[in-house]
């Protein structure tokens, strides 16, 4: 799997929109980009996934870019209970073995 | 839709007692995995399964120990329990067969301490 690097810590307004980006250049062609979210003592969350074109579901967008070196998370319209670790994660789609999550970001939605 | 449930969800034990965590899940998902959570780090796979009757070891599998005779129970058990062993135990299902293998499925976690 591609190796991935995310911010620490961000924070964010509630009711603004939260941009979390993602690095990922040495993606390969095969590889999808993952987005998971563990809000503090929970499971994580799966939120949403692509290859290159961008994607949206009920709960974010996702935006990669066009050699796919990166990519951001979107949460149109955040409220304080997004606040979360959020993981990008890159591999090849159809992989079913485990996910391996990094450090994340972690997003403090603020009132 | 009950999805993935973990019991108990939280366990005090004492050090060389034998402890079982039970996961089941109702999708009849063909994957299933067990991961670990340490204060502080991410999470870390212990065992996963393919199917029923079919396990294998992950990153940290010693003093570990699985079986799934039917595919929507995944039982974990620490023969003889450590300290080190104290953790927050996530399972997760998945099924590839749907191309969205990389869906996993957590379930509410397990608080263990061992004493």
């Amino acid at each position: 799997d591609a190796k991935t690097t995310q911010p620490p810590s961000m924070d964010c307004a509630e009711g603004r929109a939260a941009n979390l980006p993602c690095n990922h250049s040495t993606i390969s062609g095969n590889e999808y980009v993952y987005w998971y979210r563990q809000i503090h003592s929970q499971g994580p969350q799966y939120i949403i996934h692509g290859l290159k074109n961008n994607e949206t579901n009920e709960m974010a967008s996702l935006i990669i870019t066009e050699d796919r070196k990166s990519s951001t998370l979107i949460l149109p319209h955040a409220t304080l209970r997004d606040t979360a670790v959020y993981y990008c994660i890159v591999r090849v789609v159809g992989s079913a073995r485990q996910l391996t999550f990094g450090s994340g970001t972690q997003l403090t939605v603020l009132p | 839709d009950a999805g993935i449930t973990q019991s108990p969800r939280y366990k005090i034990t004492e050090t060389g007692r034998q402890v079982t965590l039970m996961c089941h899940q109702t999708w009849s998902h063909s994957y299933m995995f067990w991961y670990r959570q340490d204060l502080g780090h991410g999470l870390r796979l212990i065992y996963y399964s393919a199917a029923a009757d079919i396990t294998d070891k992950g990153e940290v599998p010693d003093g570990y120990v699985v079986s799934r005779s039917k595919t929507e129970n995944f039982p974990l058990t620490l023969e003889s329990a450590t300290r080190s062993q104290t953790s927050v135990y996530f399972c997760a299902s998945s099924e590839p067969r749907t191309g969205r293998a990389n869906e996993q499925f957590f379930g509410p976690g397990t608080r263990l301490t061992v004493l």
